[in-house]
């Protein structure tokens, strides 16, 4: 079946520690997305990525890095630059209309 | 700057009630507007509208969009508790993007 997987569903992360969360598609979608969404927030965009080796900024990007070496593949580092990076991450891709989803990586500093 | 916004943000109902969720749009270069409802993780696809006027249903689930007043409903009859989500509206355009509101949490208490 044909879909986004991100992990790992839940990942705690100390203060001052980068981590890396990951997202793969095999939908041969050219676009993908990262968003975070707080409580009464809804998505707010971070970084997005229309082709391959090629990404621009969201509204939210400070504190965060991607990279974009393949097409299936969409990484994000939080980094320590990121001062409440406790949210809930979402990645999604785009061919045409609409978005497909993942399931979300719950990330919360300890 | 594009801008979304659903009211009301939160909303408790009970069984059987019918309720309307709203969404307002400022953006330039209009392509669609989204629907999505979100229980637990991934955002799942509800609706696309693009012309104004034109009633778009999926069982007891309708939406509409006025593009004229640049707002969209979307209703549920008879609500069930399994209708209990964040329903998150979207607006998308060519090649950005899209730009979620807040999102509305709808209870349905038995």
């Amino acid at each position: 079946d044909g879909g986004i997987t991100q992990s790992p569903k839940y990942l705690f992360r100390k203060e001052g520690q980068n981590v890396t969360l990951s997202c793969e598609q095999n939908l041969n979608h050219d676009a993908m997305y990262w968003y975070r969404q707080d409580p009464g927030q809804g998505l707010r965009l971070i970084y997005y990525s229309q082709i391959v080796n090629d990404f621009q900024k969201g509204d939210i990007a400070e504190g965060y890095s991607v990279s974009r070496e393949k097409k299936e593949s969409f990484p994000l580092t939080v980094t320590s630059a990121q001062k409440n990076p406790t949210a809930f991450y979402l990645c999604a891709s785009r061919r045409g209309y609409g978005y497909t989803f993942g399931s979300g990586t719950r990330l919360t500093v300890v | 700057e594009d801008k979304v916004v659903q009211s009301p943000l939160s909303l408790v109902v009970h069984e059987g009630d019918t309720v309307t969720l709203n969404c307002s749009y400022e953006v330039t270069n209009f392509r669609s507007l989204l629907w999505y409802k979100q229980e637990k993780k991934a955002p799942t696809f509800l609706f696309m509208l693009t012309s104004s006027g034109i009633e778009k249903k999926s069982g007891r689930l309708s939406s509409i969009l006025d593009k004229k007043e640049l707002f969209s409903i979307l209703n549920i009859t008879a609500t069930q508790t399994g209708d209990s989500a964040v329903y998150l509206c979207a607006v998308e355009h060519p090649y950005t993007p899209l730009v979620f509101g807040k999102g509305t949490r709808l209870s349905v208490i038995a």
